[in-house]
């Protein structure tokens, strides 16, 4: 079964600074990944998705992520974090054929500090 | 163009109640899916429907089932509710396959007392 681990639960960075959210992902094959953002009390929004049309994808809000099969990962990025970034990251996986069935990582709480 | 609403947004029921929940998706989106997210268990796939057929179906007991129906909306019913149904339930909505995005509605809070 395809599965995808975000490492670490909680990311802490400063305004101003890199923000990287890693996630790995299991599978044989290139999957579909995407990265979702949830703010308190709201739904999830997409922020990102690959398709392997291209290996590095850029997103909204200056998010991009890129895929690197030799090390079945898809780290999301943005060169400068901003207070409005502090949410909850979700990276996601559907196996290809899978229909619409997402499977979640466990999530990776964002933190941005003056 | 409209998002994907869900309603109702907040929803308190007694165990062993049964509660329905109910799914609008995005116009022309065909494909429908329901998730349950709890602090301990994390996001998890319920269900997804595709022009009124169940497509896909997670891990779920029984009591949850869902419909859609002919207009693309959907609903989620659960039965004999149970503590731990306690949920944060997202629908979110598809033009069709994998490859396209799926959009979350804002969710429905059930709480189970």
């Amino acid at each position: 079964a395809q599965s995808v681990t975000q490492l670490g639960s909680h990311v802490s960075v400063s305004e101003g600074a890199l923000v990287l959210l890693r996630c790995n992902y299991s599978s044989s094959v290139p999957p579909y990944l995407f990265w979702y953002v949830q703010y308190p009390n709201q739904g999830l929004q997409l922020l990102l998705k690959y398709t392997s049309a291209a290996t590095l994808v850029k997103g909204i809000n200056g998010f991009e992520a890129e895929f690197k099969k030799s090390e079945t990962s898809f780290h999301l990025t943005k060169p400068s974090a901003h207070m409005s970034d502090a949410a909850e990251y979700f990276c996601a996986v559907i196996a290809t054929g899978g229909g619409n069935k997402l499977t979640f990582g466990t999530g990776t709480q964002l933190k941005v500090e003056l | 163009k409209a998002g994907v609403t869900q309603t109702p947004r907040y929803l308190i029921k007694t165990r062993g109640q049964q509660v329905t929940l109910s799914c609008s998706p995005i116009s022309g989106h065909r494909s429908v899916s329901w998730y349950q997210q709890t602090p301990g268990q994390g996001l998890q796939f319920l269900f997804e429907y595709f022009s009124e057929t169940q497509r896909n179906k997670g891990n779920f007991p029984g009591r949850f089932s869902g419909r859609q129906f002919s207009n693309s909306r959907s609903e989620m019913n659960v039965s004999t509710l149970e503590l731990g149904d306690s949920a944060l339930y997202l629908c979110a909505s598809s033009l069709g396959t994998e490859a396209y995005e799926q959009y979350f509605g804002p969710g429905t809070r059930l709480t189970v007392t």
